[in-house]
């Protein structure tokens, strides 16, 4: 596609559900990035794929989060057991490069996540 | 304690006025410095990539300085329209153990008013 695509774009949840967040990011980018934005923040690192390889994942703030990239293409960030702490954007960015190079970054539009 | 601060936090300006947001920023060993355009709901975009041998960089009415002896970078508006009302977030990239990580600043939120 021509850019990074999140979904779904809204999603509500009530506490102690399971949710899936996908992202599709541009074609042949080697990089993925999860980062979770709070109201009126700058967004925060979760995890950082290149290729199918999650290399870091220092920035999950639980157990209850986990991230995939299988075939080194499309990422689903999975949070289980939902809190209200874990209501937040969550965007997803892509980069042709590894991460910190000056390569750009494409963000998606963001997942906005609302536990109940 | 974060280390991209950027300020101020929020402001209002006229339209076809000026305006400059400032980032301070403590990490080192330094990579590149970046700023990022992020409207209401939308993703960030990138507006400008420095490296440290960089001092400016403009995009359109944006411009970008970077004086990495004291570590602090501006975003210049000129001549601001109603659309730049956005969010602008300073990203600084660093190279810590062999590897490059990100810091993001709490962005500044810039309203510009008719």
């Amino acid at each position: 596609g021509a850019g990074v695509s999140q979904s779904p774009r809204y999603k509500v949840a009530k506490r102690g559900q399971d949710v899936a967040l996908r992202c599709d990011p541009i074609s042949g980018h080697v990089s993925l990035f999860w980062y979770q934005q709070a109201l009126g923040q700058g967004p925060e690192f979760l995890t950082y794929f290149q290729n199918e390889a999650q290399l870091d994942k220092s920035g999950l703030p639980s157990d209850r989060f986990f991230a995939e990239r299988p075939e080194g293409s499309v990422s689903t960030l999975k949070i289980q057991r939902t809190q209200q702490e874990d209501s937040a954007v969550y965007l997803c960015a892509s980069s042709l490069t590894g991460r910190g190079r000056a390569g750009e970054l494409f963000f998606g539009e963001g997942s906005r996540l609302t536990v109940l | 304690k974060n280390q991209v601060e950027q300020s101020p936090q929020s402001l209002i300006i006229l339209e076809g006025k000026n305006c400059t947001l400032q980032c301070n920023y403590t990490v080192s060993p330094f990579s590149n410095l970046r700023w990022y355009k992020q409207d209401t709901g939308r993703g960030p975009v990138s507006l400008t990539i420095m490296t440290f041998s960089e001092n400016t960089k403009s995009n359109g009415r944006y411009t970008a300085t970077l004086d990495a002896d004291t570590k602090q970078s501006s975003l210049h508006i000129t001549a601001s329209q109603l659309s730049d009302s956005a969010s602008y977030i300073c990203v600084v990239s660093l190279f810590v153990l062999g590897d490059y990580k990100l810091s993001f600043g709490a962005g500044t939120t810039v309203t510009v008013r008719a």
